[in-house]
């Protein structure tokens, strides 16, 4: 079974400053992905940035960066130089590499609030 | 490319009545669809799994009698919430699997949404 954790508080945040957000799971599969998604308030699930478990760098995508710490099973999402539009919930989420049938595991989410 | 759609975006329903959602990748062929359920400030959760031409795969606790899930082709899946009560008020979420041919294999992509409040 796969499970991710999320267990920061809402989150603050000022404008321009960088923020990272929690996430740590626990799987048994040798091979799978790591996932950010940001759902602003409309609800819709935006994709932010994928991480494979054999992958030797850490992803990045613009102002998005996770470190990934395999060995502690972590996923962190860095996000530099907020912006008002970052307000949102974000969360971690993994499943396995192969297989349509592929369900991703979601943690709980945190609140990201970016102040003016 | 890769857009899933959701209609409708949102529906308001008396108690007692039943309601269609449907889902559909617009351009390109999902041999799986998922549906999850999201309440407020809350996770999604993952209510089944549909395969087309097949009978959906639901998770422990969902019922699904209550929530029926149609995949009669490779572009649109149906999740159908027959007698729906107060409490099935929730956000509804489709995602649907794509071959992708990179590392992921499969990619998966969401819909923006059916926020389903029964009255």
């Amino acid at each position: 079974a796969q499970k991710i954790t999320q267990t920061q508080p809402g989150m603050f945040v000022q404008e321009k400053e960088a923020v990272t957000l929690d996430c740590t799971y626990d799987t048994s599969d040798p091979s799978y992905g790591l996932f950010w998604y940001k759902q602003p308030s409309s609800g819709e699930m935006i994709f932010l940035i994928y991480q494979g478990s054999y992958d030797q760098q850490n992803a990045t995508e613009g102002r998005y960066s996770l470190n990934f710490q395999k060995a502690r099973k972590s996923a962190n999402l860095v996000i530099s130089a907020s912006q008002l539009g970052d307000s949102a919930m974000y969360f971690c989420a993994m499943r396995r590499t192969t297989g349509a049938n592929s369900k991703l595991t979601f943690g709980k989410g945190i609140t990201l609030s970016v102040r003016p | 490319g890769a857009v899933v759609s959701q209609h409708p975006s949102w529906v308001i329903c008396k108690s007692g009545t039943s309601v269609k959602i449907e889902c559909r990748s617009l351009d390109f062929q999902a041999t799986t669809m998922f549906w999850y359920r999201q309440f407020p400030k809350q996770s999604l959760m993952l209510m089944a799994t549909s395969n087309e031409g097949s009978k959906a795969t639901y998770e422990q606790g969902v019922e699904k009698d209550k929530f029926l899930i149609n995949h009669a082709s490779l572009t649109l899946s149906t999740l159908t919430v027959t007698s729906a009560h107060p409490e099935d008020s929730s956000f509804y979420i489709c995602s649907a699997s794509q071959l992708a041919g990179g590392p992921l294999v499969y990619e998966q992509y969401f819909g923006p949404g059916t926020r389903l409040t029964v009255t």
